[in-house]
């Protein structure tokens, strides 16, 4: 079994709607990540948590919210999805060495 | 302020060159870490290696190898004897004591191998 798992792997979605993708981790690892991935821009960090009790804002946090229901789970949501929010997103935690990216969440919003 | 800089958008080779991807980075911090992650068309992110800032040694691992220079803040990556398999997406990151060690991506390379 994958030691990062994220639910949808695909969604295509209306403008307006809420969105909530999920994150899940089999690795015990304290610090969770939240990224979008566009063409040309690498990866840019949505929102962090280093533990339960703690969630940051990343780079470009806004139009997006997350929640920490426990270690081994962080959900990003869209509030209320826009076109431009079209992108592939990824999950991750850190381990010593590096970070563990999930499949990724392909998002369409029409 | 772009902390990692991958100035070649994309590369395109034929099967058995060699190809080089440059990265530059930019910290003020004497510690930090350096990454590259491959992503292929399938689209997950593959970690290749990771190097601190005080180990200047180069490395390599099959194909594979890492060329770590601080005098130019960079952490150049050539793959020997390209393969088509090798073709993918390529993506540089920075991590740093400023930045809680969170990681800094580059824009990422496209790499083209063609039989």
């Amino acid at each position: 079994d994958a030691d990062v798992t994220q639910t949808p792997r695909n969604r295509i979605t209306k403008t307006g709607k809420r969105i909530m993708l999920e994150c899940s981790q089999t690795k015990g690892h304290d610090r969770m990540y939240w990224y979008r991935q566009d063409p040309g821009l690498g990866l840019r960090l949505i929102y962090y948590s280093f533990d339960v009790k703690d969630i940051n804002k990343g780079e470009i946090s806004d139009g997006y919210s997350v929640s920490r229901q426990a270690q081994a789970k962080f959900s990003l949501s869209l509030e209320s999805a826009i076109p431009n929010q079209t992108a592939l997103y990824f999950c991750a935690t850190e381990g010593t060495d590096t970070q563990y990216f999930g499949p990724g969440t392909r998002l369409t919003v029409l | 302020a772009q902390k990692v800089t991958q100035a070649q958008t994309e590369i395109s080779v034929v099967e058995k060159e060699d190809v080089t991807l440059d990265c530059v980075y930019e910290t003020r911090d004497t510690t930090y870490y350096l990454f590259w992650y491959k992503q292929p068309p399938s689209g997950e992110l593959v970690f290749l290696i990771r190097r601190n800032s005080f180990d200047e040694q180069n490395e390599i691992s099959g194909r594979y190898s890492w060329n770590f220079q601080k005098s130019t803040s960079s952490f150049n990556f050539t793959i020997t004897a390209s393969q088509v398999v090798d073709s993918a997406v390529y993506f540089c990151a920075l991590s740093d004591f400023s930045n809680d060690y969170k990681l800094s991506f580059g824009a990422g390379t496209t790499v083209t191998v063609r039989a």
